[in-house]
């Protein structure tokens, strides 16, 4: 297994573009979901899905869109990327949208906007 | 929501020394406590959890305990080695039907002096 894929590992962006981060797993995971690690924030919550077709807010949602066509598959969409999005950001999953388990988490990708 | 608080943000013990890590966390209904490792550039590793009808767990060197009343966990490290040295995150969750949310507190620079 790969565990989490995540692409593109580095992205640099002038204010007001758009890009979609990708992430796959091919474990099978029901629930998948998207951080982003900030000096001194920790990792925090953008999106979260529980399976196909359902998608939900985290704790810092907004300027970013998501969405789930499959159970493998789960990309982060920036519609007008701005400063304040410079962070690593990490795809992770789990098992069971329903067990609070160990989360598997991609490599980064680290987004620089100018 | 959740609030988790993390201290210290960073520490330094002797090769050989223990380490401790403490958290709190504030919505008394949150049921597991994991523990994250991030080695420097590296992606979030689970390194030991524990759910709240436990007090504590161990697995070999790293141990951790929880005070539901009080509303905090702690890790602990014995015979710390270099290769401890990295960024630590305690973090809490509920069962909520499929919604947990996991809430990372904002880490703890562990460095191991030789």
């Amino acid at each position: 297994n790969a565990g989490v894929t995540q692409t593109p590992k580095f992205q640099v962006l002038k204010t007001g573009q758009s890009m979609t981060l990708q992430c796959a797993q091919d474990m099978n995971h029901e629930y998948m979901s998207w951080y982003r690690q900030d000096p001194g924030m920790g990792l925090r919550l953008i999106h979260y899905s529980v399976g196909a077709g359902i998608t939900d807010q985290g704790e810092v949602p907004n300027g970013y869109n998501v969405s789930r066509s499959t159970t493998e598959d789960f990309p982060l969409r920036l519609l007008s990327a701005a400063p304040s999005q410079t962070s690593v950001y990490f795809c992770a999953s789990r098992i069971h949208r329903g067990d609070p388990g160990e989360l598997f988490f991609g490599e980064g990708s680290r987004l620089t906007v100018l | 929501g959740e609030n988790v608080e993390q201290h210290p943000s960073t520490l330094s013990v002797q090769e050989g020394d223990s380490a401790v890590i403490k958290c709190t966390y504030s919505d008394s209904a949150s049921n597991y406590f994991p523990w994250y490792k991030q080695e420097l550039g590296k992606r979030p590793q689970l390194i030991i959890d524990i759910r709240s009808n436990v007090g504590e767990k161990k697995d070999q060197r790293i141990a951790v305990t929880l005070n539901k009343t009080a509303k905090h966990f702690s890790l602990h490290i014995t015979e710390t080695q270099p290769e401890d040295s990295a960024v630590y995150f305690c973090a809490a969750s509920k069962s909520n039907f499929g919604n947990e949310k996991l809430t990372f507190g904002t880490g703890t620079r562990l460095t191991i002096i030789p």
